[in-house]
């Protein structure tokens, strides 16, 4: 069985445009969160999705959006980037209620 | 001051060498995940738990409810141990939302 894929592995945008980064559970995970690590730093909490509703939002700007589709997949939307959102994207999943949580390979984002 | 912290924040070590990482954390939680993170970014989970102490292989983790404290040791460390060790905890009540530490960067030379 794969593991949670997220796509693209590596992605360069120039300020101000939009990006849309992709994630895509274990299957019958219906639980997907989204992550962003600067680098030298720990992960930070961004969304939570769970049967495609958001369950839990972090300390980030309106700029940051996403959404779970019927599969459980996921996307992540960033709108008007900034240099500052250049970072490594991660994705997890896991079965809502159980403890166990699989993380993605992530995607590095570089803003120039 | 963080929810979670890992200490130290840079360890070297030689082979051989027993590691303990620390992480102290000041929430209520249901779990304490350990988690290795090799350059390139993958993130791979070692350990989670709610009580006592886990073993798998060289790798021992222990968490103190009572403390809020927990620890990663390493036996018989190797080279290929090197990689960022990440501490995150599931609050109570917050559903699948992990709070991670800072992580502690670790080097076994051969």
């Amino acid at each position: 069985d794969a593991g949670v894929t997220q796509s693209p592995t590596h992605l360069i945008k120039t300020r101000g445009q939009h990006v849309t980064l992709r994630c895509s559970p274990i299957s019958g995970h219906k639980s997907v969160s989204w992550y962003q690590q600067v680098l030298g730093q720990g992960p930070q909490f961004i969304f939570q999705y769970y049967e495609k509703e958001e369950r839990g939002r972090g300390n980030f700007p309106d700029r940051f959006s996403a959404r779970q589709f019927p599969n459980y997949s996921s996307e992540l939307n960033v709108n008007a980037l900034l240099l500052g959102d250049s970072a490594l994207y991660l994705c997890a999943s896991s079965f809502m209620g159980a403890y166990t949580t699989f993380f993605g390979q992530g995607t590095r984002l570089t803003v120039v | 001051k963080n929810e979670v912290e890992q200490s130290p924040q840079n360890l070297t070590a030689q082979e051989g060498e027993f590691i303990t990482i620390n992480c102290s954390y000041s929430v209520g939680i249901s779990a304490l995940h350990w988690l290795q993170q090799h350059p390139g970014g993958g993130i791979v989970s070692l350990f989670m738990l709610s009580s006592g102490k886990k073993k798998h292989g060289r790798l021992i983790a222990t968490i103190n409810i009572q403390e809020k404290h927990s620890s990663l040791h390493i036996t018989a460390s190797h080279p290929r141990d090197s990689a960022v060790y990440i501490c995150a905890v599931r609050h109570n009540n917050a559903g699948n939302m992990l709070t991670f530490g800072g992580g502690t960067r670790l080097m076994v030379k051969p």
